[in-house]
């Protein structure tokens, strides 16, 4: 049973350029959240995805921006980027209940480095 | 940006002692999540709550979700160095159309063999 997968595992940028990180969800899963998680700090929720559309946003810039395949995978991108952004990026899949309560399940994270 | 309050910030034990954990917070939740995260991986989760009330196991691992819905607990009972790392709380806020999880500021756990 395949987990959630993550790609890159590392990454350098320079500010001013873009990047796009991608994750696999777990088998049979079909939403997509993504996480920032700055060093020490916890994970903070970026947006999630669901049905090929944003579902629910976080207080991140419009230069984060997401999006869902059909086949459930998604693709995080960031642009214009900052020094700030350097982080750990994780991606975290659930399946949609009914109701809210979903158990996430995160993959083993992008490594974001920004000079 | 927004984090639960979780206690004890770090510590430090003797390798069979059991160690607690909380997170707590002025929300209320509708699920608790507790994760582990070693360096440079991402978080595995231990175990999930979905009650208010709830206590469930995972071998030495117990997690309790709290009566108010407002906070959670984790107790690891006779640790191990394989326990070292930072654990998460994460809660989900009980407001209509919230999916998004708030996690706790992290516990490092050192255990001294």
């Amino acid at each position: 049973d395949a987990g959630v997968t993550q790609s890159p595992t590392h990454l350098i940028k320079t500010r001013g350029q873009q990047v796009t990180l991608r994750c696999s969800p777990k088998s049979g899963h079909d939403t997509v959240s993504w996480y920032q998680q700055a060093l020490g700090q916890g994970p903070q929720f970026i947006f999630q995805y669901y049905e090929e559309e944003e579902r629910q946003r976080g207080n991140f810039p419009d230069r984060f921006s997401g999006h869902q395949f059909p086949n459930y995978s998604s693709e995080l991108n960031v642009n214009a980027l900052l020094l700030g952004d350097s982080a750990l990026y994780l991606c975290a899949s659930s399946l949609k209940q009914r109701g809210y309560q979903e158990t996430q399940y995160f993959g083993p994270g992008t490594r974001l480095l920004v000079l | 940006g927004q984090q639960l309050n979780q206690s004890p910030q770090s510590m430090f034990i003797q390798e069979g002692e059991d160690v607690s954990m909380n997170c707590t917070s002025s929300s209320i939740f509708n699920t608790w999540l507790w994760y582990k995260q070693d360096p440079g991986e991402g978080p595995v989760l231990l175990i999930a709550l979905y009650k208010a009330g709830e206590l469930t196991s995972n071998g030495r691992l117990t997690a309790q979700f709290g009566i108010t819905r407002k906070d959670s607990f984790l107790n690891i009972s006779a640790s191990i160095p394989s326990d070292v790392g930072i654990y998460f709380c994460a809660g989900q806020p009980a407001k209509s159309g919230t999916y998004k999880y708030i996690f706790g500021t992290g516990t490092r756990l050192k255990v001294l063999a």
